[in-house]
């Protein structure tokens, strides 16, 4: 069984630092998802990785993934208030179909 | 491009009541899932369709639980009868299968309280 886990589970910190989430998945997977989630919201897609070394970025957040370590990371560089919501990891069950197994989420405050 | 509609955005009924959900996925998209979101379980998926068809509904938590899609803009999710545990938010969300990223998107939710 799939299982995705993230660290932390709770984040506070203050606007300016930089900070990593970890996301660590049980098995092989050919995909992996960040989301985004504002409170009472959707889901919305930050970044798809497909593949061993792969590193997107947006703005102040950056993913990278490596596969073989099962292990995905979000950076937040010079945090903004903007940024204050909570993030998941999905990874995709295998295959070109399937659904999503998802981390708990991490829930990022950050203070002015 | 209207994404994935949802409706009711909010729905509070009773115990043992029949409750049905509504996605309507983004025109195109031949995958559709369900998911359900609670603060103990987190996000959960319960079934999915791939050209309307149910692919994998072993998220389904009890026969409680029916889904169906009849066509390629429509699918219903149905509780019956509901029950206080069912109180979750619900989404849809679709995907083109072929696409490089197999990308999801996500309706706004419908936010259900049983009581």
């Amino acid at each position: 069984e799939l299982k995705v886990e993230q660290n932390p589970l709770f984040l506070s910190m203050q606007e300016g630092k930089n900070y990593t989430i970890y996301c660590n998945y049980s098995t092989t997977s050919d995909r992996l998802y960040w989301y985004r989630q504002d409170p009472g919201k959707s889901l919305e897609s930050l970044f798809v990785l497909l593949s061993n070394g792969a590193v997107k970025q947006e703005g102040r957040l950056m993913a990278s993934l490596d596969t073989k370590a099962r292990l995905s990371t979000l950076h937040i560089t010079a945090a903004v208030h903007d940024l204050s919501a909570t993030y998941f990891c999905a990874v995709g069950r295998g295959g070109g179909a399937d659904g999503l197994t998802f981390g708990k989420g991490t829930h990022l405050i950050i203070q002015p | 491009d209207a994404g994935v509609i949802q409706s009711p955005r909010h729905e509070v009924t009773e115990m043992g009541q029949e409750v049905t959900l509504r996605c309507k996925p983004i025109s195109g998209h031949n995958s559709l899932f369900w998911y359900r979101q609670t603060m103990m379980r987190g996000l959960e998926l319960l079934i999915y369709f791939n050209n309307n068809v149910p692919i994998d509904d072993s998220g389904m938590p009890e026969d409680r639980f029916s889904a169906k899609m009849p066509n390629a803009s429509f699918s219903t999710l149905k509780i019956q009868p509901s029950e206080p545990r069912d109180s979750a938010v619900y989404f849809c969300a679709s995907r083109f299968q072929f696409s490089s990223y197999n990308e999801q998107f996500f309706g706004p939710g419908t936010r259900l309280t049983v009581l």
